[in-house]
């Protein structure tokens, strides 16, 4: 299996604050996605990258932004956490086809 | 853009009836397509994927998927149901120039005794 980790698993913080999640894969994959999943909208695309540096936006990056400064590393900041992004939240990254997830971070804005 | 569709959002069947998940995607070039399963509170895992090769694509745990590009649709299915299979079951779509990944809403599959 892909070596895909996700920091921290679980986090409750206040609305308001900035939040970071962060992706650690250990496959050397060119391409790294962040996802949120809501009920009944399955897994909506936030933020990509396609290279160290190169960053693009999905449907619902309103609210985030990403950093990759190393191939192994794909960031994901909150910048003013609200209760709408109380969310599941996946990092991916890929090979040139088959993606691979990690466990996914629970987070709960308050 | 890119684009799946899931019919259903909840799919019911008995142990060891055939299995049919829809999924439809909408792409103006070749696509590569995909299902993957989640089990509770997991991470998402392939079942199998589509790269412009063979048309009827086998996947693990018994399952397969038809590429139909003039139906524009890749459903999934299983002959007979196990109690494991239940779980929820994403349809995604890529095309390489975009290397975009973008997933349908997803269908819960339910397996009775």
């Amino acid at each position: 299996d892909a070596g895909i980790t996700q920091s921290p698993r679980h986090k409750v913080t206040e609305t308001g604050t900035p939040v970071t999640l962060r992706c650690h894969q250990t496959e050397n994959h060119r391409y790294m996605y962040w996802y949120r999943q809501d009920p009944g909208h399955g897994l909506r695309l936030i933020h990509y990258s396609y290279g160290v540096k190169d960053t693009d936006k999905g449907e619902v990056s309103d609210g985030y932004s990403v950093s990759r400064s190393k191939t192994e590393d794909f960031l994901l900041t909150l910048e003013s956490a609200t209760s709408s992004q109380t969310s599941v939240y996946f990092c991916a990254s890929r090979d040139r086809v088959e993606a691979f997830f990690g466990q996914g971070t629970r987070l709960t804005v308050v | 853009a890119q684009s799946v569709t899931q019919l259903g959002s909840h799919v019911s069947v008995s142990e060891g009836a055939l299995v049919l998940l829809r999924c439809n995607y909408s792409s103006s070039v070749p696509p590569y397509l995909f299902w993957y399963v989640q089990y509770p509170n997991q991470g998402l895992q392939l079942l199998l994927k589509y790269t412009s090769a063979a048309t009827l694509v086998k996947g693990i745990n018994g399952f397969e998927a038809e590429f139909k590009k003039s139906e524009t649709s890749f459903h999934l299915t299983k002959p007979s149901a196990h109690m494991s299979d239940a779980a929820e079951y994403f349809c995604a779509v890529s095309v390489g120039n975009t290397d975009k990944l973008i997933f349908g809403t997803g269908t819960r599959l339910q397996v009775f005794p």
